[in-house]
């Protein structure tokens, strides 16, 4: 019973790298998003998808690229990592629209 | 002015007591609204839904909205300390996924 899967779990980069955290969800869920959660700020919408091929900008979009090519998966990418994405990222899914969204276990990102 | 807001705590509460969790928000068009518990390093998990104005009780927990007011409540009966987590309180006005406001968390630890 996986639900949504995230890895890796901790990471480490420089500024200035880049790197892709993998998201994948075996309910069949049309929608699935990231989220970055930060102290006091609570949850803000990255960007998410509501089916493959199709993706959208949330609240906080910038330095970050998604796709969607399976409905499964939902990788986010850093493009070039700046300490300022410093955070905790949770990938989410759920049904196009549902009282439910599941989320993963999280991946703690520190860019020094 | 933020969309939703909760207090952050942290609350403490010894073991056995009523709690009691708050959140506002400005939005008059939200109408579905939920409640997540986070443990500690895991991703939030749905606690309660409730659409609308009015109580829903499920177990120990009961959700409640006033909709007039524009605030929310969950309370927690005969607390115990697995209830210790960070509560989050969301909200949509149409159920769509990419919509959903999260508020920040209210830290919660109950002690034995």
């Amino acid at each position: 019973n996986a639900g949504v899967t995230q890895t890796p779990k901790f990471q480490v980069l420089k500024t200035g790298q880049s790197m892709t955290l993998q998201c994948a969800q075996d309910m069949n869920h049309e929608y699935m998003s990231w989220y970055r959660q930060d102290p006091g700020m609570g949850l803000r919408l990255i960007h998410y998808s509501v089916g493959a091929g199709i993706t959208d900008q949330g609240e906080v979009p910038n330095g970050y690229n998604v796709s969607r090519s399976t409905t499964e998966d939902f990788p986010l990418r850093l493009l070039s990592a700046a300490p300022s994405q410093t955070s905790v990222y949770f990938c989410a899914s759920s049904t196009t629209r549902g009282n439910t969204i599941y989320f993963g276990e999280g991946s703690w990102l520190t860019v020094v | 002015q933020k969309e939703v807001e909760q207090d952050p705590g942290p609350l403490s509460v010894p073991e056995g007591a009523i709690v009691s969790l708050n959140c506002t928000y400005s939005n008059s068009a939200f109408q579905y609204f939920m409640w997540y518990r986070q443990y500690s390093r895991k991703g939030p998990e749905l606690l309660m839904y409730t659409y609308s104005s009015g109580n829903k009780e499920d177990g120990r927990f009961t959700a409640q909205v006033d909709k007039s007011s524009k605030y929310i409540s969950l309370f927690i009966r005969d607390s115990q300390p697995s209830d210790s987590a960070t509560y989050l309180c969301a909200m949509s006005g149409d159920n769509y996924g990419q919509n959903f406001v999260f508020g920040p968390g209210t830290r919660l630890s109950v002690l034995p």
